[in-house]
């Protein structure tokens, strides 16, 4: 079983459109996290979610905009996408904030 | 806030030993983590400091010291498939901010 599961794994939009990403974990962590990686390989992290409540929000568009339905799952809308948005996105999760378990990446190409 | 510094690459041939260091400066600590990421893979989890000194685990062995805002990830002998990048990443008072990466590459 996947520990922590995001889809689609590949994503090919035009500019403008909006699109959702959608992470799951089944290993019953409390935190749950988005984090953008660029072309240059740096991981940064996004939002972080402790039992579906937002407790980290780094300097990030409103255009993405996570939402926590319950505390395995933690989504990423984003809209009116733009060329500079192009990038990997891994969602994480942890336990008592101890080490990021990460999923494979969703990889976003805006044309 | 935290910086987080590295190299940006390294080289190092089969069966050597590779020593990749991290200094930091950081508002709050919490801990330091070592992370292997392949290329096209999700980054995974190497080792974790939080007091002083080294912890081994197996090839790989990680060190410490807060006083100095200093760690340094040590691979012995080194295999083909340790070409990778290694991430240094510091958890602060709430998150973990990652450094831009060491890419090591492995030679014959």
């Amino acid at each position: 079983d996947t520990a922590v599961s995001q889809t689609p794994k590949y994503l090919v939009t035009q500019m403008g459109n909006d699109k959702s990403i959608k992470c799951e974990q089944n290993l019953g962590h409390d935190t749950m996290y988005w984090y953008k990686q660029d072309s240059k390989k740096f991981l940064k992290i996004m939002f972080s979610y402790n039992n579906k409540e937002l407790i980290i929000n780094e300097t990030v568009p409103n255009r993405f905009s996570p939402k926590s339905p319950d505390k395995a799952h933690l989504n990423l809308h984003i809209n009116s996408l733009e060329l500079g948005d192009s990038a990997v996105y891994f969602c994480a999760s942890s336990q008592d904030a101890g080490e990021l378990f990460f999923g494979e990446g969703s990889r976003l190409t805006v044309l | 806030g935290q910086n987080i510094d590295q190299p940006t690459e390294m080289t190092a041939t089969e069966g050597a030993i590779v020593q990749i260091n991290c200094t930091y400066q950081t508002s709050g600590f919490n801990g330091l983590f070592w992370y292997q990421q392949h290329a096209g893979e999700a980054p995974t989890f190497l080792s974790y400091n939080v007091l002083d000194g080294l912890e081994e685990k197996g090839r790989f062995s990680s060190f410490l010291s807060r006083s100095k805002g200093y760690s340094y990830l040590l691979l012995k002998e080194l295999q083909m498939k340790d070409s990778a990048s290694y991430l240094c990443a510091v958890k602060g008072y709430s998150t973990l901010t990652f450094g831009k990466g060491t890419m090591l590459l492995v030679s014959p």
